[in-house]
């Protein structure tokens, strides 16, 4: 079955430390892949986003992620974390439609 | 970027009524939106898809008389949940997709916290 596991749950870092959230799917082809930030009152922003190309991406606040196609993969990080990122990360695949398939979420908790 | 917003953002009703949230898409057209369902802890499920002017799509288990989409306008979606009970309790959030393009981003809104008595 299609599915996107996020294996962390719960992460607590240092401000300013280093972050990687996993994620994992399963499908058979390469789907769509992004990575969304959900904090209180707000609705789902999108940090990044990979449909092909160049395996590391980009996003916004600092965040980039890497897809690996033999690991099927694809982990956000951010070199420094600041305790404005603290929120939930959801890491959500698209297969050939617009639907959206997210996986369980990672709440970040960030100590000055 | 494209704003969408929930109304109410918070709502609690008895047992037996019927609730209504609105989606608008504040500055563009939405020929598609999205309504999500999200458990305390838990992952975003898609309820249904509705598309401007049409029936909406159901997912698999989401009772359609219970949830009643309408989506009339190229800017405005509503849900309404009807007869609800405690079970319906919920986290409630929309999404607007624009049109064209590889890919449809989908845009957020901040969602409505439902809590049946």
């Amino acid at each position: 079955a299609q599915s996107v596991t996020q294996p962390d749950i719960h992460i607590t870092v240092s401000e300013g430390a280093s972050l990687e959230l996993r994620c994992n799917y399963s499908y058979g082809a390469t789907p769509y892949l992004f990575w969304y930030v959900q904090s209180p009152g707000q609705g789902l922003q999108l940090l990044l986003k990979y449909f092909s190309g160049d395996t590391l991406v980009q996003g916004i606040k600092g965040f980039e992620a890497e897809f690996k196609r033999s690991q099927s993969s694809f982990n956000l990080r951010k070199p420094s974390v600041h305790w404005s990122d603290a929120a939930e990360y959801f890491c959500a695949v698209a297969l050939n439609t617009d639907k959206l398939i997210f996986g369980t979420g990672t709440r970040l908790q960030v100590f000055p | 970027g494209a704003v969408v917003s929930q109304h109410p953002s918070r709502v609690i009703c008895k047992s037996g009524t019927s609730v209504k949230i609105e989606c608008r898409s504040l500055d563009f057209q939405a020929t598609t939106m999205f309504w999500y369902r999200q458990f305390p802890k838990q992952s975003l499920m898609l309820m249904a898809t509705s598309n401007e002017g049409s029936k909406a799509t159901y997912e698999q288990g989401v009772e359609k008389d219970k949830f009643l989409i309408n989506h009339a306008s190229l800017t405005l979606s509503t849900l309404t949940v009807t007869s609800a009970h405690p079970e319906d309790s919920s986290f409630y959030i929309c999404s607007a997709q624009t049109s064209g393009g590889l890919y449809n981003e989908q845009f957020f809104g901040p969602g409505t916290r439902l809590t049946v008595l």
